[in-house]
């Protein structure tokens, strides 16, 4: 167990819709980084936030968006979903300034129908 | 444009033996690397890391090491166990790029046969 929590597990929706994923990161960890892992592809870094300031983004959507609360929890909404959107998504935490390991939570695997 | 590769999707390698995984990158930016390793239904989990300040870092039955002339790094397992089987995913990340963002290969899965 990472330590770090996802929920839902699993999600299915149909094209168009909304969805939050959400993640809480490890107790005393201050930066959360989302990734998405689409079929046979590795993790595509989406975003990271840093104590509640976006701190990096990579290849995300605009149709995506994250945010991370003062409980240093986040949540990754998705909208007007595509079925090029089913994939696996993973939170992952680490310390401040941490250029070692990150943590990750057990994913939410999304389906869109 | 694939930063970092692992060119080889598969490998299969008896118990006891030893289990090499490679990974190639082309980002000479990159001065950390780090190896996880997934089981089916679970997030990666971190298995070893390497600065680029070095050439080599062991731990236990698990050794990375890092050509940076040839922008290659290897883990090596000794000696197998079934319980190795996963898929293993190199990763890469910039200490100076203002992020601690990891670049991630698409994996190698690993099964070790009794």
């Amino acid at each position: 167990d990472s330590g770090v929590t996802q929920t839902p597990k699993h999600l299915i929706t149909a094209t168009g819709q909304r969805v939050t994923l959400r993640c809480s990161p490890r107790s005393g960890d201050l930066s959360v980084y989302w990734y998405q892992q689409s079929l046979d592809q590795g993790l595509q870094f989406l975003i990271q936030y840093y104590n509640g300031e976006e701190r990096a983004k990579g290849n995300i959507l605009e149709r995506f968006s994250a945010q991370q609360f003062p409980d240093l929890h986040s949540e990754l909404n998705l909208s007007s979903l595509e079925l090029g959107d089913s994939a696996l998504y993973f939170c992952a935490s680490s310390v401040v300034d941490s250029y070692n390991e990150q943590f990750f939570g057990p994913g939410t695997r999304l389906t869109v129908l | 444009d694939q930063q970092v590769k692992q060119n080889s999707p598969s490998l299969s390698v008896q118990e006891g033996r030893i289990s090499i995984l490679n990974c190639d990158y082309t980002n000479s930016m990159f001065d950390y690397f780090l190896w996880y390793k997934k089981y089916p239904a679970e997030g990666p989990t971190f298995l070893i890391s390497i600065s680029s300040i070095k050439d080599k870092n062991e731990d236990g039955r698990f050794t990375v090491f890092l050509n940076k002339s040839a922008k290659h790094l290897s883990l090596h397992i000794v000696p197998s166990q079934p319980g190795d089987s996963a898929v293993y995913f190199c990763a890469a990340g910039e200490s100076q790029g203002g992020s601690e963002k990891l670049v991630f290969g698409k994996g190698t899965k690993l099964t070790v046969n009794p």
